[in-house]
């Protein structure tokens, strides 16, 4: 049964780097059938999507947010990450992870959140 | 950036009603929209993509429908498990942009 968990500090000084850790059991990074994602939500802004990577290493990410965000992959350890940097209460949610599936032209496409990790709440203060 | 709007923002039911709500693209995303059922504490989860497929599992009460710019998603028979907040995803672009949310709340 595929199952992503979320780990990393649940609290985060302004100005330092969020960083944060998906583990993925069930299912295998490297068998390239699927991207990987992450998501935020906030009760200002609802859902936001942040990053998604593919096994191989390709990113895509929130033009809003991409000057301060990094998403990686080690398929080693089955795990993907995200780190924001200079962060403010503004990033202040609960983060998910997530497995992106669909198709375009019979390849595997970063469309839909078809499971998604239980979430964690990091919390951006002094 | 192509947004989405979701109406009502909130909407009253009983258990046994149909109830439908609607999401709005801010441009054409074809079919490329995806639904989702929040409930407090939990996850999102995925229900519907392709603006009509039913991920496999969902109950077939759930149901989706549109193209181009406007969509539904529609809850025949509620349930009281069904009482949650929907959202919708937009994935033309890649962005995968999501409406603001309906919460479905018991008359």
């Amino acid at each position: 049964q595929l199952q992503l968990k979320e780990s990393g500090p649940r609290l985060v000084k302004p100005s330092e780097t969020l960083s944060l850790t998906c583990t993925v059991s069930g299912d295998f990074i490297s068998a390239g059938t699927y991207y990987w994602a992450w998501i935020r939500q906030t009760p200002e802004k609802g859902l936001e999507w942040i990053a998604t990577i593919y096994y191989s290493g390709s990113t895509y990410y929130n033009p809003s947010l991409k000057s301060r965000v990094a998403i990686s992959v080690d398929t080693s350890k089955n795990q993907f990450s995200l780190k924001v940097t200079s962060v403010t209460a503004a990033d202040t949610a609960i983060y998910y992870c997530a497995r992106q599936g669909g198709y375009r032209s019979v390849l595997p496409a970063p469309e839909y959140f078809d499971t998604w990790g239980q979430g964690t709440l990091v919390t951006v203060s002094s | 950036d192509i947004q989405m709007t979701q109406s009502p923002s909130t909407l009253s039911a009983s258990v046994g009603d149909t109830v439908t709500i609607t999401c709005r693209a801010s441009q054409d995303i074809s079919t490329w929209l995806a639904w989702y059922q929040q409930k407090p504490g939990k996850a999102p989860k995925l229900l519907i993509y392709k603006a009509s497929t039913l991920k496999s599992g969902v109950p077939s009460r759930f149901s989706g429908s549109g193209s181009g710019t406007g969509f539904t998603l529609t809850i025949s028979s509620l349930q009281s498990d069904d009482f949650a907040t929907y959202y919708c995803q937009q994935y033309k672009s890649y962005s995968g942009s999501f409406g603001q949310g309906t919460k479905l709340e018991i008359k």
